[in-house]
């Protein structure tokens, strides 16, 4: 198993929906998550950080932490055509010194 | 402020050629990191500068060369790049392994 793993998508939704984007990992990474969100030609931009289990809302975002099962999701409530990009879930290593990313999912919004 | 600069933002050059990347943080992060992205790949990671000192080098050719002249600035030197070395070079920093925060990225064509 990888250790960041997200369906590549790509992922699509109406303006308005839910997008629900979701990221397994293995047990070569810590419990430190990023979502990250990456424009076409443009760097990733931080979203969301969570550390505990639960959900974490933030404006429209809600990340939520399960790591019984292993897995770390983000929420896009009311989804617009600007939220098209790719999201990328990252994780910090066992060593806690770098970041593990997943593939990423790439997200359209259609209006 | 949560910027990091990155300079030039494009490159062109031929693989006799020396050119340096470079980046610049004033958020008092002591972690920084050099990453490479290939269109449609996650961030790979390069280099990890930690205080000041090289903490994590990925295996990666010698033709990059990374140096921290101090804990606000890192460059990325090139020598005698290949074609396959064209991506988009990330520059990243964060305080005490947590959230990683990039600049815009270099577009470096070689030739």
């Amino acid at each position: 198993q990888k250790e960041v793993e997200q369906n590549s998508g790509p992922l699509s939704v109406p303006e308005g929906a839910i997008a629900s984007l979701n990221c397994t990992y293995s047990d070569r990474v810590s419990q430190s998550f990023f979502w990250y969100r990456q424009y076409s030609g443009k760097s990733p931009e931080l979203i969301m950080s969570i550390y505990s289990n639960g959900d974490k809302e933030d404006g429209r975002f809600t990340a939520q932490l399960n790591k019984a099962s292993q897995y770390v999701s983000l929420l896009i409530r009311d989804s617009q055509p600007s939220d098209s990009a790719t999201y990328l879930c990252a994780a910090t290593d066992n060593y806690g010194q770098n970041f593990v990313f997943g593939p990423g999912t790439r997200l359209s919004v259609l209006p | 402020d949560t910027e990091v600069t990155q300079t030039p933002k494009h490159l062109v050059m031929g693989m006799t050629n020396k050119k340096s990347l470079k980046c610049e943080q004033h958020m008092g992060h002591r972690a920084m990191y050099w990453y490479k992205q290939k269109a449609k790949k996650p961030p790979e990671l390069m280099f990890v500068y930690s205080y000041e000192k090289l903490s994590i080098n990925e295996s990666v050719p010698s033709r990059f060369s990374p140096e921290c002249p101090n804990s606000s600035l890192l460059n990325l030197h090139l020598h005698a790049l290949q074609p396959e070395d064209s991506a988009l070079y990330l520059c990243a920093s964060s305080q005490d392994w947590g959230a990683q925060y990039f600049g815009p990225g270099t577009r470096l064509l070689v030739l």
